[in-house]
């Protein structure tokens, strides 16, 4: 599995564009970049997937570099119900894949 | 609602009773799991089902026993817990165990408080 490096928090306010940048140096061919959002006391919710250049839907947008070392997920215009933990994971389709490995994730903390 | 549901949602339990936690998918999907989440750590995954036949065990100690009935169907039978056993138990599933719908939907979780 894929290690990735993220900030531990971060702080905006609301309208804010909020930039959340992963780094996953040893990103293998066939791996996949995965975003999850994590309210307190919630189960993770899928964000965003991607594998190279940009994705965006109606919650995020995801930059990937031609390089795929690192991912930025962008979330435009944030509101105080956008404060929550959001884990970059790199997944892919080897035979352990199913592990998802979170790690600390990074803390957003939107502020009126 | 992400088509994962928990229950109960909380449950405070002594050292020597025996519980079960409850989750259901409604979503059609091939593969479970269970995460433990305690404070300020990130998820552990405890235990993975595919099609109802277990493929991971992770080094979870026996006092925590999985049954997945069917695959719409995953329980967590706790018993003889310790304090530090408290913590989130979070319940997902997903399509496919690999493949391009790995994406896990997660339940709200269980509280679990071990007095």
């Amino acid at each position: 599995l894929a290690k990735t490096t993220q900030p531990i928090s971060m702080d905006s306010y609301e309208g804010q564009e909020v930039n959340i940048t992963c780094s996953h140096n040893n990103i293998a061919t066939n791996d996949y970049i995965t975003w999850y959002q994590q309210f307190p006391s919630q189960g993770p919710r899928f964000i965003i997937q991607g594998y190279k250049t940009k994705v965006t839907n109606e919650v995020a947008s995801l930059f990937i570099p031609a390089d795929r070392k690192s991912s930025t997920l962008s979330l435009p215009r944030v509101s105080l119900s956008d404060t929550a933990v959001y884990y970059c994971l790199v997944v892919g389709h080897r035979s352990n894949d199913y592990k998802l490995s979170f790690g600390a994730g990074t803390t957003v903390t939107v502020r009126a | 609602e992400t088509g994962v549901t928990q229950t109960p949602r909380h449950l405070v339990m002594g050292m020597t009773n025996k519980k079960s936690l409850k989750c259901e998918q409604h979503l059609g999907h091939n593969a479970m799991y269970w995460y433990k989440q305690s404070a300020k750590k990130p998820l552990e995954l405890m235990f993975v089902y595919s099609l109802e036949e277990r493929v991971e065990n992770n080094s979870v100690p026996s006092r925590f026993s999985p049954e997945c009935p069917n695959s719409s169907h995953l329980f967590l039978h706790l018993h003889t817990l310790q304090p530090e056993d408290s913590a989130l138990y979070l319940c997902a599933s997903s399509q496919d165990l690999r493949g391009p719908n790995y994406e896990q939907y997660f339940g709200p979780g269980t509280r679990l408080t071990v007095t």
